[in-house]
């Protein structure tokens, strides 16, 4: 059964803090790993991973993959307020019929002014 | 491009009703998912597709059914509602198996 564990569960950091955000996995016939931001609604994609080592950016969000050890990590630097929601990590693997995403439970970042 | 679209946005069901929950996308994606997310945890799979006429089980089927007669829909069908049912549903689409784009979510209570 594909497993996929984030930590920590629930972050309270201050505005201008630097978090880092884990995701280990085990799962069978792996593709690629992404990530989520969740605030009080749907998903939406931040990134998707399918090389190990090579770090995506977008602005103060970048992500890394190490397929060796099997995790991934999320950074924010300067965080701010808008950064609050839920972080969810996927993981897809393929099937004979296709492949899925597994996800994680999440971590609830909360950033304090 | 409407995306994916999901109705209705809230229900409240007695134990034993059925629905059915519609979800739509107008981006041609070959791949839709089904989704739950129970207050403070991960979105677990329930069904999903990749295809018109092709659908497969996730991780948590069991009260639900699912079909894909066209490319742009993708009903979710509640027979004997539950209260383990209660949930956020959210349906999901993607051209390729990895990048999904969400719907809005369907926030459903069962008493």
């Amino acid at each position: 059964e594909d497993k996929v564990v984030q930590s920590p569960l629930s972050l309270v950091v201050h505005e201008g803090d630097t978090v880092t955000l884990n995701c280990s996995y085990e799962v069978t016939n792996f593709r690629s790993l992404l990530w989520y931001k969740q605030e009080k609604k749907a998903p939406t994609f931040l990134f998707m991973l399918t090389s190990s080592g090579i770090e995506k950016k977008s602005g103060r969000l970048s992500s890394i993959l190490d397929k060796k050890e099997l995790f991934s990590i999320l950074n924010i630097t300067a965080t701010q307020t808008g950064d609050s929601a839920v972080y969810l990590c996927a993981v897809e693997a393929t099937e004979t019929s296709g492949s899925r995403l597994t996800f994680g439970e999440g971590t609830q970042l909360t950033v304090n002014p | 491009n409407a995306g994916v679209t999901q109705t209705p946005k809230f229900r409240i069901l007695k134990i034993g009703q059925s629905m059915t929950l519609q979800c739509a996308q107008d981006m041609n994606h070959n791949y839709m998912y089904w989704y739950r997310q129970d207050p403070g945890m991960g979105l677990k799979l329930i069904y999903y597709s990749v295809g018109a006429g092709i659908t497969d089980k996730g991780e948590v089927p069991n009260g639900y059914n699912v079909s894909r007669s066209t490319t742009e829909d993708f009903p979710l069908r509640l027979e004997l509602a539950a209260p383990s049912q209660t949930s956020v549903y959210f349906c999901a689409s993607s051209y390729l198996s990895n990048e999904q784009f969400f719907g809005p979510g369907t926030r459903l209570t069962v008493l």
